[in-house]
C-alpha cells in the first residue's frame, strides 16, 4: 500500500526558506505527478505546485516566484522549497499523488495524501 | 484561474437524513478529451483530505454507496442519502482540468 510521509522543520524564521520532503513508500514514483498542497489553520486548501518523475515542475502563479520543487527518483522522494517566508505561509503542508495514466479509472484525481506537517513561520 | 464556489458553507444534519452540497466552477470542467475533471474530498477532523468521488460521479474505492455525485459543465452536486456520524468533516470540491488546480471553500458537515 502506497504511503506518503512529509518531513521537515516545524518552525521557520521569517525571510528564510521552508524546506520539506515527501517520501513515497510502497510504490513507484513513476507514472504519477506529485503535488504540494497547504492549509492554513481553519482555512481551505491551496495547491502549491506539482512535479513529474522526469523533474518537470509547474507552480501556482500565486507562489511561483518563491517556489522550487525537485524530485529524487532513486530515493522515492520529492521536495518543496519556499523562499522568503512570512507568517502568511504558516500552514499544514500536504504532499499528494495525482493519477496521470489516462487509462486509469480515477485518472486526474489526488488519490493518496500524506498526513500533513505543520509549519510555523515565527522568529 | 478557475474559481470553485461551494454552497452551503455549513450543514447541520440529523443522522439518517439526506444532505446535499453544491459546487459551481467559473469555467466548464469538461475537457476536450471527454472527461470532466471534478472531484470531491472529505477532510475529517484532524485528518488529511480523502478522495470520495472522481470524475463527477464515480465513488472511489471503499466509499459507501450513500455518497453520490452528479452534474456537468460548471454545476455539480454531492449527495449523501443518509448521513451517519462518521460523515462529519469538511467537504471540498476540486478541479484538475487546468493549472492552477483549485478547491472550493469547503462545506462543514455537522451532526445534529
Amino acid at each position: 500500500q502506497v504511503q506518503l510521509q512529509e518531513s521537515g522543520p516545524g518552525l521557520v524564521k521569517p525571510s528564510e526558506t521552508l524546506s520539506l520532503t515527501c517520501t513515497v513508500s510502497g510504490g513507484s514514483i513513476s507514472n504519477y505527478s506529485w503535488s504540494w498542497i497547504r492549509q492554513p489553520a481553519g482555512k481551505g486548501l491551496e495547491w502549491i505546485g506539482r512535479i513529474y518523475s522526469n523533474g518537470a515542475p509547474n507552480y501556482n502563479p500565486s507562489l511561483k516566484s518563491r517556489v522550487t520543487m525537485s524530485i529524487d527518483t532513486s530515493n522515492n522522494q520529492f521536495s518543496l522549497n519556499l523562499r522568503s517566508v512570512t507568517a502568511a505561509d504558516t500552514a499544514v503542508y500536504y504532499c499528494a499523488r495525482r493519477v496521470i495514466v489516462p487509462a486509469a479509472i480515477d485518472y486526474g484525481s489526488f488519490d493518496i495524501w500524506g498526513q500533513g506537517t505543520m509549519v510555523t513561520v515565527a522568529s | 484561474d478557475i474559481v470553485m464556489t461551494q454552497t452551503p458553507l455549513s450543514l447541520s444534519v440529523t443522522p439518517g437524513q439526506p444532505a446535499s452540497i453544491s459546487c459551481k466552477s467559473s469555467q466548464s470542467l469538461l475537457h476536450s478529451d471527454g472527461k470532466t475533471y471534478l472531484y470531491w474530498y472529505l477532510q475529517r477532523p484532524g485528518q488529511s483530505p480523502q478522495l470520495l468521488i472522481y470524475a463527477v460521479s464515480n465513488r472511489f474505492s471503499g466509499v459507501p454507496d450513500r455518497f453520490s455525485g452528479s452534474g456537468s459543465g460548471t454545476d455539480f452536486t454531492l449527495k449523501i442519502s443518509r448521513v451517519e456520524a462518521e460523515d462529519v468533516g469538511v467537504y471540498y470540491c476540486m478541479h484538475t482540468i487546468q493549472l492552477p488546480y483549485s478547491f472550493g471553500q469547503g462545506t462543514k458537515l455537522e451532526i445534529k
